[in-house]
């Protein structure tokens, strides 16, 4: 089971880029990493999974060195709605959903 | 699509009783899951179903829970007798599996309360 190691919390200002850096010295050739965010009284929220590389959508980045043992996830100009907790998780897809696990997580608060 | 729908949201009941919550996930995914969050253990997977039927519960965490799935429409977690240590917020999340296992989408919980 691929653990994770990522900080417990972070404060940023709005209008800054955040970037929350994940490391999963485990990683096994097959997995993947996927970053989930949650609000307060919500349930997780999926924001962007990747194998290698970098990828973009319309709320983040996912930039995931050559190694993989680590990932970071970088959220632009942040404003006080992306204040949550962020996780990060490793897992092979459709192989066994009990391989993710979510871990404490990264609580991002944005400050005015 | 409604998304993940989980009810009741809220549940006090005192040590001993029965509870059911209740899950419908979204129409045309194969795939639940029964999530468990506190403080201090965080987010825990309980159980999950593949096309109505159980694939791993090791994740319950006593004989007192089970979780049935009678059709791809509906899903309970049954707790018998409860306890205070059963206090947390339960998640139900479903996919399908052209997306995997990652991709999940939640419901927004039902926070249970056992005094």
């Amino acid at each position: 089971l691929a653990k994770t190691t990522q900080p417990i919390s972070m404060d940023s200002y709005e209008g800054q880029e955040v970037n929350i850096t994940c490391s999963h010295n485990n990683i096994a050739t097959n997995d993947y990493i996927t970053w989930y965010q949650q609000f307060p009284s919500q349930g997780p929220r999926f924001i962007i999974q990747g194998y290698k590389t970098k990828v973009t959508n319309e709320v983040a980045s996912l930039f995931i060195p050559a190694d993989r043992k680590s990932s970071t996830l970088s959220l632009p100009r942040v404003s006080l709605s992306d204040t949550a907790v962020y996780y990060c998780l490793v897992g092979a897809d459709q192989t066994g959903a009990n391989n993710l696990f979510f871990g404490t997580g990264t609580r991002l608060t944005v400050i005015p | 699509d409604a998304g993940v729908i989980q009810s009741p949201r809220h549940e006090v009941t005192e040590m001993g009783q029965e509870v059911t919550l209740r899950c419908k996930p979204i129409s045309g995914h194969d795939y639940l899951f029964w999530y468990r969050q506190t403080m201090m253990r965080g987010l825990e997977l309980l159980i999950y179903f593949n096309n109505n039927v159980p694939i791993d519960d090791s994740g319950m965490p006593e004989d007192r829970f089970s979780a049935k799935m009678p059709n791809a429409s509906f899903s309970t977690l049954k707790i018998q007798p409860s306890e205070p240590r059963d206090s947390a917020v339960y998640f139900c999340a479903s996919s399908f599996a052209g997306q995997g296992f990652n991709e999940q989408f939640f419901g927004p919980g039902t926070r249970l309360t056992v005094l």
